[in-house]
């Protein structure tokens, strides 16, 4: 079946880096969009950006450019989301979802937690 | 940049119809689609190109989208469809999502 999972959460320090993985399984990996999408505590869903695993290509929300960078590895059918200089309010669950194209999100992740705390 | 905007919150009684509304400039030009998150759970899609829905979602989900609104209804809503909802479209290659409608069935 179609699945995305994601790593397991992380704590991380202002200031700091992370690095989360969404592994695709049960479908060709480079036909379809992954797209970043976080939510704070309390709060709605914030799309970050997306990449496209066939060619690499991204495009990100004006709020996280030069913060973020998606890739990907197309022998492991994962992409990974690395976000920079992590501020308390980047504490947030992240997902990776799938989308054929410029359409809708049909498959998420589990949701990685990360909490970013001194 | 582009914004959707939904009502914070939408109250209905079991087996009324709900309506969620998601506004935005020319959202009719665009398509819109409906996202279902439960407490705790990873959002699930529930509409898409405006009226289309994925498989395994019941038939009471219905979607419209026309002029600046799209609409996603619930008819015969039941108390397993409290939930927050998200519209969502795309404008130039980036993502929109609405700020999220707490439906509660009472």
């Amino acid at each position: 079946q179609v699945q995305l999972v994601q790593s397991g959460a992380e704590v991380k320090k202002p200031g700091a880096s992370v690095k989360v993985s969404c592994k695709a399984s049960g479908y060709t990996f480079t036909g379809y969009f992954m797209h970043w999408v976080r939510q704070a505590p309390g709060q709605g869903l914030e799309w970050m950006g997306w990449i496209n695993p066939d060619s690499g290509g991204t495009n990100y929300a004006q709020k996280f450019q030069g913060r973020v960078t998606m890739t990907r590895d197309t022998s492991i059918s994962t992409a990974y989301m690395e976000l920079r200089r992590l501020r308390s309010d980047d504490t947030a669950v992240y997902y990776c979802a799938r989308a054929p194209g410029y359409h809708s999100m049909d498959v998420w992740g589990q949701g990685t937690t990360v909490t970013v705390s001194s | 940049s582009y914004e959707l905007t939904q009502p914070p919150s939408v109250s209905v009684s079991p087996g009324q119809t709900a309506s969620i509304t998601c506004s935005g400039e020319k959202l009719g030009d665009k398509y819109a689609s409906w996202y279902q998150q439960k407490p705790g759970q990873s959002p699930l899609l529930v509409i898409y190109q405006d009226d289309q829905r994925p498989s395994g979602i019941p038939e009471r989900f219905s979607g419209s989208n026309s002029g600046n609104t799209a609409t996603l209804t619930i008819g015969g809503t039941q108390a397993m469809d409290e939930a927050d909802y998200y519209c969502q479209a795309w404008h130039s290659s980036t993502v929109v999502f609405g700020g999220g409608t707490k439906l509660t069935v009472l």
